[in-house]
């Protein structure tokens, strides 16, 4: 059964750095997520991405925040220079169509800033 | 806007009991109702979906949920629970437009079962 993978499954980094998140969708699917649950908090809606452009965005998804689909499997998430409120558990999720049809998740990146 | 509150962040039943986890969301429209189960260390699996068709909806490994819009709930349910349950549960709401269709999620229900 297809999957979404994530990489890296966990990553630490001091402050201050960059770090980039990666996914590899479902090959079939169109419309492509990221979310992130900081510990014992829900999880939080940060960016959708559809046709290679960005179709919706979070407050959380500031300047610090880029996605980006450089081939036409992978879909990257970049924090440019990580703050300690970064640490979370980063979902990637994509879906084949948007109506109705559910979201299918990967297995998250525990990111952690020290 | 839509939300979704999850009454109860730790529900602890018996093996075999009933199994009810509650959601009730606020949409603006009708919505995309989902319950997500999450097992340690893993990703987010649907366990069922509302999208406006029967309202008592069947997932999987036994679990059913029941859309009342009157009440704005949609509450899990599992009349016999197994080890195997123990989780943690998310509700979720989509309304989304566009290319978008989010997902607003539920703070989560940890589900612990007892032999």
């Amino acid at each position: 059964e297809p999957e979404v993978t994530q990489t890296p499954s966990h990553q630490v980094t001091q402050m201050g750095q960059e770090v980039i998140l990666r996914c590899v969708p479902i090959s079939n699917h169109l419309y492509f997520y990221w979310y992130r649950q900081i510990l014992g908090q829900k999880v939080e809606f940060l960016v959708s991405f559809y046709n290679n452009e960005i179709s919706e965005k979070s407050e959380i998804f500031d300047d610090q925040f880029s996605v980006e689909r450089p081939d036409g499997s992978n879909f990257t998430l970049k924090i440019r220079s990580t703050k300690l409120e970064d640490s979370a558990m980063y979902f990637c999720a994509s879906t084949r169509d948007r109506v109705g049809y559910e979201q299918y998740f990967g297995p998250g990146t525990r990111l952690t800033v020290t | 806007a839509q939300s979704v509150t999850q009454l109860g962040s730790h529900v602890s039943v018996s093996e075999g009991a009933l199994v009810l986890l509650r959601c009730n969301y606020s949409s603006s429209v009708p919505p995309y109702l989902f319950w997500y189960v999450q097992y340690p260390n893993q990703g987010l699996q649907l366990l069922l979906k509302y999208t406006s068709a029967a309202t008592l909806v069947k997932g999987i490994n036994g679990f059913e949920a029941e859309f009342k819009k009157s009440e704005t709930s949609f509450h899990l349910t599992k009349p016999s629970a197994h080890m195997s349950d123990a989780a943690e549960y998310f509700c979720a709401v989509s309304e989304g437009g566009g290319s978008n269709y989010k997902l607003t999620f539920g703070k989560g229900t940890l589900l612990t079962v007892n032999p």
